[in-house]
């Protein structure tokens, strides 16, 4: 059974720095692009970026380049996204998603993590 | 960006009947287009994909249709479970550039 297990909740403040995981089970985690996506209520579901864990090939949303940051450990099967100084508007549900296929285009999220809460407030 | 615009926003039908929700594309995507299922607390699942292709273990009441800039998933006869909140992502260009439309929420009539 393939499986994505989020780190739990977070609670943090402007300018703190912050990276939560994902570990990938089930599958051979090194073969299928994993993905974030953010849920707020005022933007629904957005992408954040996506990482090849067999060769660390990212790539980011227009919209969070230079945002975020994502990483993969092979040796743990586990993706994480951080951020170097959290704003208010980074509050959301952060999910991570794997490819459905090993192709290394563009391709739709068929397993997705429990998504991890970050609330970001003075 | 491809914008995608999910109608109506709230879709509101009687356990049974057969709901049609829509989908449009500011530009074509060909059939790279996918449609999730949302409930309350859990995450996304996936539903259809290639516009028209159910996923593993989807019911055959789940049905998509369309290609270019218009698409429509369709629940045959709904059942209990159903009522959730409905979400369509393309998935176009490489290197990647998704985006998901708003979302329509199907509630009980």
């Amino acid at each position: 059974e393939v499986r994505l297990v989020q780190s739990g909740v977070e609670m943090k403040k402007p300018g703190e720095s912050l990276k939560i995981s994902c570990k990938g089970s089930g599958y051979r985690f090194t073969s299928y692009w994993i993905g974030w996506v953010r849920q707020t209520p005022g933007k629904g579901l957005e992408w954040l970026g996506l990482i090849y864990p067999g060769d660390s090939d990212t790539r980011y949303s227009p919209s969070f380049q230079g945002k975020v940051k994502i990483t993969a450990d092979k040796s743990t099967s586990t993706a994480f996204l951080q951020w170097s100084s959290l704003n208010v508007s980074d509050t959301a549900i952060y999910y991570c998603a794997k490819h459905r296929t090993e192709s290394y285009y563009s391709d739709i999220f068929d397993s997705w993590g429990q998504g991890t809460l970050v609330t970001v407030s003075s | 960006e491809i914008l995608l615009t999910q109608s109506p926003a709230t879709l509101s039908v009687s356990p049974g009947e057969r709901a049609t929700l829509s989908c449009r594309a500011s530009q074509s995507v060909s059939i790279n287009l996918a449609w999730y299922q949302q409930k309350p607390g859990q995450a996304p699942r996936l539903l259809i994909y290639g516009a028209s292709t159910r996923a593993t273990g989807i019911p055959a009441r789940f049905s998509g249709s369309g290609s270019g800039t218009e698409f429509t998933l369709t629940i045959s006869s709904l059942q209990s479970e159903d009522f959730a909140v409905y979400y369509c992502q393309q998935y176009y260009h490489w290197p990647p550039k998704y985006s998901f439309g708003q979302g329509t929420k199907l509630d009980i009539k």
